[in-house]
C-alpha cells in the first residue's frame, strides 16, 4: 500500500512569490491535514480537509491556503512568501471512524524562502 | 487552546539502557495521544499510541503510561538500540472524527543512544 505522497520534495523560492505543494494521501483516506514544522516553532497546525471542505484551521495568515480535490488529492498554497516561511510543510491522512483517525505523514516538502 | 509541554528537550542514553520522555498537555478534552519518531530527511512515524480509557500500553521494547488526572503521559523506551537515534514528538488530540486532523505536538525531544 503506497504511503502519503507529497510533492516536490525540495523547492527554493524568494520573497513575495507564491508557492503550491501537494499532497497525495494513502488511498482510502479522506481527511489530508498539513502541518509546518520549523527549529523554532516546531509542528504546528495549518488545516485540515474532508470531503473537499477545510473542517479545521489553525493559527495562520489568510496567506495560507489549501483545497482537497474529489479524490480526496489536496494541495496548499503559500502566497507573498516570506523568509520566516522557510519551513518543512508536512501533509498527513487519515481515516475516519471508531479506533481509526491515525496520521500517516509524508516525507515532507521543504521549502527554502531567499 | 491546547498546550503540550515536552522534556526532556535532549536526551542521551547508553546502548541497552532504558529512556523516558514525559509530556504534559492542557485541554482535559484531549483523549488521544500518539507518539512519532522522526528520522533525518523522513516524516514523523507513529510508534505507539494511548486513548484516555487506558492507562498503559506496550509493544515489545516501547511503552506508553498516561495519567489523566495530572495530564500527563511518558514514553519509556527499554533497552536502547542505536537505531533508536531519532527526535521523538509527542501529541495530543480531541476525540471525534471531526478533530481527527488536528493534533497539538510537543516540541520534540532528540535521543542518541551511543553504541
Amino acid at each position: 500500500k503506497a504511503g502519503v505522497t507529497q510533492t516536490p520534495r525540495y523547492l527554493i523560492k524568494t520573497r513575495g512569490q507564491q508557492v503550491t505543494l501537494s499532497c497525495s494521501p494513502i488511498s482510502g483516506h479522506r481527511s489530508v491535514s498539513w502541518y509546518q514544522q520549523t527549529p523554532g516553532q516546531g509542528l504546528q497546525f495549518l488545516f485540515e480537509y474532508f470531503s473537499e471542505t477545510q473542517r479545521n484551521k489553525g493559527n495562520f495568515p489568510g496567506r495560507f491556503s489549501g483545497r482537497q480535490f474529489s479524490n480526496s488529492r489536496s494541495e496548499m498554497n503559500v502566497s507573498t512568501l516570506e523568509l520566516g516561511d522557510s519551513a518543512l510543510y508536512l501533509c498527513a491522512s487519515s481515516t475516519q471512524g471508531a479506533g481509526a483517525n491515525v496520521l500517516t505523514f509524508g516525507a515532507g516538502s521543504r521549502l527554502t524562502v531567499l | 487552546g491546547e498546550n503540550v509541554e515536552q522534556h526532556p528537550s535532549t536526551l542521551s542514553v547508553q546502548e541497552g539502557d532504558s529512556a523516558v520522555i514525559k509530556c504534559t498537555y492542557s485541554d482535559s478534552a484531549s483523549n488521544y495521544f500518539p507518539w512519532y519518531k522522526q528520522e533525518l530527511g523522513k516524516g514523523p512515524q507513529l510508534i505507539i499510541d494511548i486513548r484516555s480509557n487506558v492507562g498503559e500500553k506496550k509493544d515489545q521494547r516501547i511503552a506508553v503510561t498516561l495519567n489523566k488526572t495530572a495530564k500527563h503521559f511518558s514514553l519509556h523506551i527499554t533497552e536502547t538500540q542505536p537505531e533508536d537515534s531519532a527526535v521523538y514528538f509527542c501529541a495530543a488530540r480531541r476525540g471525534g472524527d471531526t478533530n481527527a486532523g488536528k493534533s497539538t505536538f510537543g516540541d520534540g525531544t532528540t535521543l542518541t543512544v551511543k553504541p
